[in-house]
Parts: structure tokens; C-alpha cells; sequence
């Protein structure tokens, strides 16, 4: 199974600033063939269900604010979330689909300061 | 714009079976793939199984004996079958449906259905 790892496990971020959530996995989630990475990210707040914002490591889900961008190839991956807004305060998940089983990481709860 | 509903009993008894449905709306279960994942409380998310637009399944290795994943349809719907229940089954169980093809990330997620586990 890969096992996805996310850092750090929480993060206190002031308005305005930059938010950097990093997500490794124990083996390549990018498929040679298509050079494409199959990683995505999500976004859950309190009480809702998790919120796709990235796939393909860095492609935006349609609707989702430009402030949020994904970076990263191979193992390690990165979400990065500028000029933070309040309404972004949530617990942000990782996950590869490169292989079943599919997995998530543990999550990054995402606070602000 | 796809929609799915969970429903199911909220509370299970010990080596008892839950049964879920999802109902989904605007799109026909043949057209996709779609997905069940579980969170425990005040935890992270547990991918569950899989199922694909011809029935075909794949499941977490470690619930593969007591899961069953299937679709109906008649009713447009797609279910979850646990057997042997315990309370570490105790979870939010959400389904989900896969964006792209046999690509399994989720675009559309219900709102999950909570499930408690006790005598």
C-alpha cells in the first residue's frame, strides 16, 4: 500500500499570509507513461464532506479560488494556499489514486492566527 | 450537477450487518465510478471500495472479506454492505463519485450519514 504523509499536522497561519501543506508518499504516485502525478488534494471543514480542490497534483477543480495551487512530482507534493482567508480555516487532506488500495493522508488541520 | 444522498440506520448492533444507499441524482450510476469512505469521529478518511460503471469492484484489503459494494439500476442507486460489525466500524460513511473515469479522486460527495456501533 502507499502510505501518504502529511506535514505538518497543524498549522496556525495569520489573514493574508501564505499556507504550505506538504504530502509525501512512500513510493511514486507519477505514472511514466502520461507523466502525470495522481495526487489530489481536498478540503474539509467542520460538519461538511471533504471538497475537491486539486488532481492531477496541480490542476484546480473548477470553482475553487486561484490562491489555492498545487506543486510537486514523484513523492513529494505540496498545497499551497496564498493570501489566507478566514473561510479557509479546515482540515486539508491528501490523496493518490496512482494504485489501489486508494489512501489518504492523516490530514493538516489549518487555523488561523 | 450530480447529488447524492446516504441514508441507513444510524445505529448498528455488534456482529450485526450495515446497509447503506446512496441515491444519486442527475447522472445515471452506469456513466461513473463511485466510491465509499468512511471517517471515525475527530479522524481521518478510510477509503472503503469502489464500484465501476459495469459492477466491477475493489476493495480495502482489510474489510474485503465482510464488503460488499453494488449498484441498482432500477433505483439509481449505489449500496454498502458491512457484515460482522463492530464498534470499530463506528464512522461518518460518505459515498462519493470518481471525477474521471477509472481515476479514483471524488468530485461530488454526499453529506455523509452517521453510524454508530453498539449494543
Amino acid at each position: 500500500d502507499i502510505v501518504m504523509t502529511q506535514s505538518p499536522d497543524s498549522l496556525t497561519v495569520s489573514l493574508g499570509e501564505r499556507a504550505t501543506i506538504n504530502c509525501k508518499s512512500s513510493e511514486t504516485v507519477l505514472y511514466s507513461s502520461n507523466n502525470k502525478n495522481y495526487l489530489a488534494w481536498y478540503q474539509q471543514k467542520p460538519g461538511q464532506p471533504p471538497k475537491l480542490l486539486i488532481y492531477w497534483a496541480s490542476t484546480r477543480e473548477s470553482g475553487v479560488p486561484d490562491r489555492f495551487s498545487g506543486s510537486g512530482s514523484g513523492t513529494d507534493f505540496t498545497l499551497t494556499i496564498r493570501s489566507l482567508q478566514a473561510e479557509d480555516v479546515a482540515v486539508y487532506y491528501c490523496q493518490q489514486y496512482f494504485s489501489y488500495p486508494i489512501t489518504f493522508g492523516q490530514g493538516t488541520r489549518l487555523e488561523i492566527k | 450537477q450530480v447529488q447524492l444522498q446516504e441514508s441507513g440506520p444510524g445505529l448498528v448492533k455488534p456482529s450485526e450487518t450495515l446497509s447503506l444507499t446512496c441515491t444519486v441524482s442527475g447522472g445515471s450510476i452506469t456513466n461513473y465510478y463511485w466510491g465509499w469512505i468512511r471517517q471515525p469521529p475527530g479522524k481521518g478518511l478510510e477509503w472503503i471500495g469502489t464500484l465501476s460503471p459495469t459492477g466491477s469492484t475493489n476493495y480495502i484489503s482489510s474489510l474485503t472479506s465482510r464488503v460488499t459494494i453494488s449498484g441498482d439500476t432500477s433505483k439509481n442507486q449505489v449500496s454498502l454492505q458491512l457484515t460482522s460489525v463492530t464498534a470499530a466500524d463506528s464512522a461518518m460513511y460518505y459515498c462519493a463519485k470518481v471525477a474521471v473515469a477509472a481515476n479514483i479522486f471524488f468530485d461530488f460527495w454526499g453529506q455523509g450519514t452517521l453510524v454508530t456501533v453498539s449494543s
